[in-house]
């Protein structure tokens, strides 16, 4: 079984650009989750989707965060404009719908540096 | 306000010895606490992890040991080896609400020396 995949590994932005981050969760997964972990802190959730729809997205640090999971399979995070203080890794996590739901399943994760 | 703490922040040990990193919690609605194990380039990878209905759960040479009236978890790692070198993360949510967020501690770094 395939693991979670997020694309791409590494993203190196000036500030104001837009960077689009994706990640596609292990087959059948219909909870997916962002985090953040910004360097030095601890690993923040931003938001979580079960299948399409924002399940909670206390997280988000502002709007110019946009999550979208459109048809319930993969997800993208864009970021726009860019600030400096964007930058970490940026990792993806999904969970099965019934069973162990509270078991989350990390990616690789997203370096984004925003210079 | 951090909901779980982590200590220590870095931690070395011998080959063969034992590494303890404790973490502490503050919402009593927390029922799971799961150790992700991470390694450079890759994403945290769950290790073990505990409900608080046991005072122990063990898998090889790692064990989770639970204290809840002091609301306090520790993953030991016995016979430490330099491939357990990584950065722990342990973390705590609800499983009473699917899909609850994981709250993480900001992680242990270890290193075995041998």
């Amino acid at each position: 079984e395939a693991g979670v995949t997020q694309f791409p590994s590494h993203s190196v932005i000036e500030k104001g650009q837009t960077v689009t981050l994706r990640c596609d969760p292990i087959s059948g997964h219909d909870n997916l989750y962002w985090y953040r972990r910004v360097m030095g802190k601890e690993i923040k959730f931003l938001l979580h989707f079960v299948k399409e729809s924002k399940q909670d997205e206390s997280g988000m640090p502002n709007n110019r965060f946009l999550a979208e999971r459109t048809g319930g399979t993969y997800s993208t995070l864009k970021v726009q404009p860019a600030e400096l203080e964007d930058s970490g890794v940026y990792f993806c996590a999904s969970s099965p719908r019934q069973g162990k739901t509270y078991e989350q399943y990390f990616g690789p994760g997203t370096r984004l540096t925003v210079t | 306000q951090q909901q779980v703490k982590q200590s220590p922040q870095s931690l070395i040990v011998q080959k063969g010895g034992i590494s303890i990193i404790n973490c502490a919690y503050e919402n009593t609605a927390f029922d799971y606490f799961p150790w992700y194990q991470q390694f450079p380039g890759k994403g945290p990878a769950l290790l073990i992890a505990i409900r608080p209905d046991v005072s122990e759960k063990k898998e090889g040479r790692f064990t989770i040991s639970f204290n809840k009236s002091a609301k306090q978890f520790s993953l030991h790692i016995m016979d430490s080896q330099p491939g357990d070198s990584a950065t722990y993360f342990c973390a705590a949510s609800s499983r009473v609400q699917a899909g609850t967020a994981l709250i993480f501690g900001k992680g242990t770094t270890l290193s075995v020396s041998s």
